[in-house]
C-alpha cells in the first residue's frame, strides 16, 4: 500500500540546536516533494519544494534533502528557536490519473529556551 | 493582499441538513482542492479542480460535492452529513497543479450532531 510516514512522536530539542526531522514514503513516485509549516488552527504554510532530480535545498536556516532511492527527505532546521515550535508537514505532488498531493500526517516540533 | 478565504470558520449542524463551506482565491489560481484534517491522519484531498469546469476526486470524495463556475471560488458542498464528517477542512489553491506551492485557507472547523 502507499503511505507516508513521518516522525510520530514529537520532537523536543534545545534552542540553538539543530532539529532534523524525517519523511519516508513506499509505492509513490512523486514528481516533486514539499515541506510545510502549520501552527494550532491555523492553515499550513509553505516552506520549501525539492523536485526529484535534486538532492538539496536551502532557504536561509533550513535544508531539504531528498533521497528518491532511499524514498526519504530529511528537513533541517539549524539554530533553532522557540518561535519555530509548530508541526511540520511533508507532502508528496505526484502524478495518479489527475494531479495530487499527499500530506503526511506531520511531525511535531518543540523547541525549549 | 493575496488570500484564500473560506467561510464559515466554524460550523455546528445536524445530519442530513445541506450545507456549503465556501472558498475563494484573489491570486488568478488555475488549481484549487479542499482537504479535510483529523487527528492522526494527517490532511487528506477531497477534491481538487484543475480549472473552471474540470474538477476531479482525491482520496476521499464520499459524501462531498464540488463545483467551479469560475476560477476564483470553489464550493464545497455536503449534500446529507453524517457525524464522521466532523472535521477540519481546509481550502487550498496553487498557481499550477505541481511544482508549486500551495496557499491555505485559515481552515473551517465543522460539527455534525
Amino acid at each position: 500500500s502507499q503511505k507516508i510516514e513521518q516522525n510520530s512522536e514529537a520532537l523536543n530539542i534545545q534552542e540553538g540546536k539543530t532539529a532534523t526531522l524525517t519523511c519516508n514514503y513506499t509505492n509513490y513516485s512523486p514528481a516533486y516533494l514539499q515541506w510545510y509549516r502549520q501552527d494550532p488552527g491555523r492553515g499550513p504554510v509553505f516552506l520549501l519544494l525539492i523536485r526529484e532530480n535534486e538532492k538539496e535545498k536551502r532557504k536561509e536556516r533550513l535544508k531539504v534533502t531528498f533521497d528518491t532511492t532511499l524514498k526519504q527527505s530529511l528537513f533541517h532546521i539549524t539554530a533553532s528557536q522557540p518561535a519555530d515550535s509548530a508541526t511540520y508537514l511533508c507532502a508528496l505532488d505526484i502524478i495518479d490519473g489527475g494531479f495530487k498531493t499527499i500530506f503526511g500526517a506531520g511531525t511535531r516540533l518543540f523547541v525549549k529556551a | 493582499e493575496a488570500q484564500v478565504t473560506q467561510n464559515p470558520r466554524y460550523l455546528i449542524t445536524v445530519t442530513g441538513k445541506k450545507l456549503t463551506v465556501t472558498c475563494s482565491q484573489n491570486m488568478n489560481h488555475e488549481y484549487m482542492s479542499w482537504y479535510r484534517q483529523d487527528p492522526g491522519l494527517g490532511l487528506r484531498q477531497i477534491y481538487y479542480s484543475m480549472n473552471v469546469e474540470v474538477t476531479d476526486k482525491g482520496d476521499v470524495p464520499e459524501g462531498y460535492k464540488v463545483s467551479r463556475k469560475e476560477k476564483r471560488n470553489f464550493p464545497l458542498i455536503l449534500e446529507s452529513p453524517s457525524p464522521n464528517q466532523t472535521s477540519l477542512y481546509f481550502c487550498a489553491s496553487s498557481p499550477l497543479a505541481l511544482n508549486t506551492e500551495a496557499f491555505f485557507g485559515q481552515g473551517t472547523r465543522l460539527t455534525v450532531v
